[in-house]
């Protein structure tokens, strides 16, 4: 396995305020990261695929303005949820990805759940 | 595009019996991987088994079992002996190496072991 530490756990914030999410890759490094989000009792749906260094590439759907992803070093990658909405509460979860671990299994954080009053 | 398809929103079992959940993809590649993830209360992605689509040997991991039918884009996950830790969700999903290892996921099936 892989280990993978998400913080905060949970979240709870105002409407209109921003929101950091940390997601560190702790025994390898993350090349390529996966950022999911999961709806209650949904499915997980890929939002965005950053490589180290890049900028991301957002599925249809995901406003990159409003979800920010950073993934400026090789074991952490930042998602920031901008004037986040109500609409915006959701479980949040990375999946970071390296060769060292192999390409063809992915790992995941222990997620984050967001709140937004 | 690829597609997973889990039609058991919901199963039960009784512990030490046996449960088949099913999943079924539809692609035109052919180096793919499968994958069962279980998600428990804890809401943990945790790897319970993958197949290697040019691999015939169907992929066995203690209690965790798969049938997999390549022509009939079938893959289906064989719990033996199921214990109440076993309760959770589990989701299907599906891999190709040229998706650059994106993840697609079925609606998964909630499956509860009933002491």
């Amino acid at each position: 396995g892989a280990v993978v530490s998400q913080h905060p756990s949970r979240v709870i914030c105002k409407s209109g305020t921003s929101v950091k999410i940390e997601c560190r890759s702790l025994d390898f490094q993350a090349t390529t990261m996966f950022w999911y989000r999961q709806f209650p009792k949904q499915s997980l749906m890929l939002m965005a695929t950053s490589n180290e260094g890049s900028k991301a590439t957002y599925e249809q759907g995901v406003e990159k303005d409003k979800f920010l992803i950073n993934h400026a070093s090789l074991t952490l990658s930042t998602l920031t949820v901008t004037s986040a909405h109500p609409e915006d509460s959701s479980f949040y979860i990375c999946s970071p990805q390296g060769a060292a671990k192999g390409t063809d299994t992915q790992y995941f954080g222990p997620g984050t759940r967001l709140t937004v009053l | 595009a690829q597609t997973v398809t889990q039609s058991q929103p919901e199963m039960s079992v009784q512990e030490a019996e046996t449960v088949t959940l099913s999943c079924t993809y539809d692609t035109s590649e052919s180096n793919y991987y499968l994958f069962w993830y279980k998600q428990p209360p804890s809401r943990q992605m945790i790897l319970v088994i993958r197949q290697e689509a040019y691999k015939q040997q169907n992929a066995t991991e203690n209690r965790f079992s798969v049938n997999f039918q390549k022509a009939a884009k079938s893959f289906s996950l064989k719990i033996s002996d199921s214990q109440l830790g076993d309760t959770a969700m589990y989701f299907c999903a599906f891999m190709t190496k040229t998706s650059g290892s994106r993840l697609t996921f079925g609606e998964g099936t909630q499956l509860t072991v009933n002491p």
